[in-house]
């Protein structure tokens, strides 16, 4: 079955660090690929998506690369801010699966001024 | 343009008792999908709805839950008869479309709290 695999939390990071957090999926076909963020005590937010192998989603400094080689779609952002604080999710759709999205456990950033 | 409406936001109920937890899509968004999220874990598909009809509730467990997207009004997830291992928070999305490259919109979720 599908799933995704995201790495060990939490990440405690210093304000303008560069941040990867790493991503890898299984999945039949050419699924779509997603990052959504959970700020404390809200819903999902998307952050980006990558529809096709080699897409490139970008949202407010964070990058994400759609690699079907590898099978992942690893989240990157040059310089965070204390704002950035807070559990990503790394999430594909599956074509023909009714477009339910599949999760990783999600991990919690922290960012120290 | 009013995002996903969920309510209540917080919810906390005796063990036996039922559980109803409320969805308004988006806007012109006619599917919806409930998701369930354990303490500590990644969000779970249970179940996907179009109006007037369950199209997939291969994540549903067997027993004591429903659903149901009526012709007219909210989304409604219900829980007989609750038991601790319920608690969760429950978030709803809804999409326009159903194509796997189209986004879902999440409402901010109800949590739920079994005592």
């Amino acid at each position: 079955g599908n799933s995704v695999t995201q790495m060990e939390g939490p990440v405690t990071l210093s304000e303008e660090a560069f941040l990867t957090i790493n991503c890898t999926y299984t999945a039949t076909g050419y699924p779509s690929l997603f990052w959504y963020v959970q700020y404390p005590g809200e819903g999902l937010q998307l952050l980006l998506k990558a529809t096709k192998a080699d897409d490139k989603g970008s949202n407010k400094g964070f990058e994400a690369t759609y690699r079907k080689e590898t099978t992942s779609f690893h989240l990157e952002k040059g310089s965070v801010q204390v704002s950035d604080s807070a559990v990503y999710f790394c999430a594909l759709s599956a074509t023909g699966a009714n477009s339910k999205l599949t999760f990783g456990k999600g991990i919690t950033l922290s960012v120290r001024p | 343009n009013a995002g996903v409406m969920q309510n209540p936001r917080h919810l906390v109920r005796r063990r036996g008792q039922e559980a109803r937890l409320r969805c308004s899509p988006m806007k012109g968004h006619s599917h919806v999908y409930w998701y369930r999220q354990l303490p500590e874990e990644g969000l779970k598909f249970m179940v996907y709805l179009q109006k007037e009809n369950i199209i997939d509730e291969s994540g549903m467990p067997k027993e004591r839950f429903s659903a149901e997207f009526p012709k007219e009004g909210p989304s409604i997830l219900r829980i007989q008869q609750v038991v601790r291992g319920d608690s969760a928070a429950y978030f709803c999305a809804s999409s326009s479309l159903l194509r796997s490259t189209d986004t879902q919109y999440f409402g901010p979720g109800t949590r739920l709290t079994v005592l």
